[in-house]
């Protein structure tokens, strides 16, 4: 039962690197999300997917990319990493588009920026 | 726009005391509600939903009515186990717009002392 897998678990960037933090579920969802978590602030949205070749922004989308091109696969790319994108990253995903089904979460991806 | 006002944490109580996590939101449309938990090191597992007024979410012994005259969904439960120590969010999905957008309240951190 893998549900939303998340990797890395814990990377450390310096400033200006980027990288590509990858999400995949096995439940044919179509919709996908990618949140931050902030001290004090729950989870925020980043960019999300309604389905393959479908991507649009949430609230804080500057600095981040996405892109969807399989319903399994939702990849996060940090293209410059900025200190003040140290946080804890969620993936998760949910069935059909009513928004009342519940969204399953993949266990995050601690990451700190030097 | 939407919005999620949490009860300031942190709560900490004696097993087997009564819990009261206080919610209400800001909303276009009928929102979704939500309680999500998160265990420590993990992702947000759902926790209950109410997707109209005056419905009753539950599971594990908690519940929560969705009051939309008090715009409000307080978490409750009767008699806390050490083992319901965790961080709990409120979120609602509304109905208009983007239907899957979660917003999260900042979340309560609970902790259950034996």
């Amino acid at each position: 039962n893998a549900g939303v897998t998340q990797t890395p678990k814990f990377q450390v960037l310096k400033t200006g690197q980027s990288m590509t933090l990858q999400c995949a579920q096995d439940m044919n969802h179509e919709y996908m999300s990618w949140y931050r978590q902030d001290p004090g602030m729950g989870l925020r949205l980043i960019h999300y997917s309604v389905g393959a070749g479908i991507t649009d922004q949430g609230e804080v989308p500057n600095g981040y990319n996405v892109s969807r091109s399989t319903t399994e696969d939702f990849p996060l790319r940090l293209l410059s990493a900025a200190p003040s994108q140290t946080s804890v990253y969620f993936c998760a995903s949910s069935y059909g588009t009513s928004g009342n089904q519940p969204q399953h979460f993949g266990d995050g991806t601690r990451l700190s920026i030097l | 726009g939407n919005s999620v006002t949490q009860m300031e944490g942190p709560v900490t109580l004696s097993e087997e005391a009564f819990l009261t996590i206080n919610c209400t939101y800001t909303a276009t449309g009928y929102p979704s509600l939500f309680w999500y938990v998160q265990y420590p090191g993990e992702g947000l597992q759902l926790l209950l939903k109410a997707t109209k007024a005056d419905d009753k979410g539950s599971n594990k012994g908690f519940e929560a009515t969705y009051r939309k005259e008090t715009t409000s969904f307080h978490l409750e439960k009767g008699s806390v186990q050490v083992s319901d120590s965790a961080v709990y969010f409120c979120a609602l999905t509304s109905s208009s717009g983007s239907a899957r957008q979660l917003t999260f309240g900042s979340g309560t951190q609970l902790t259950v002392l034996p």
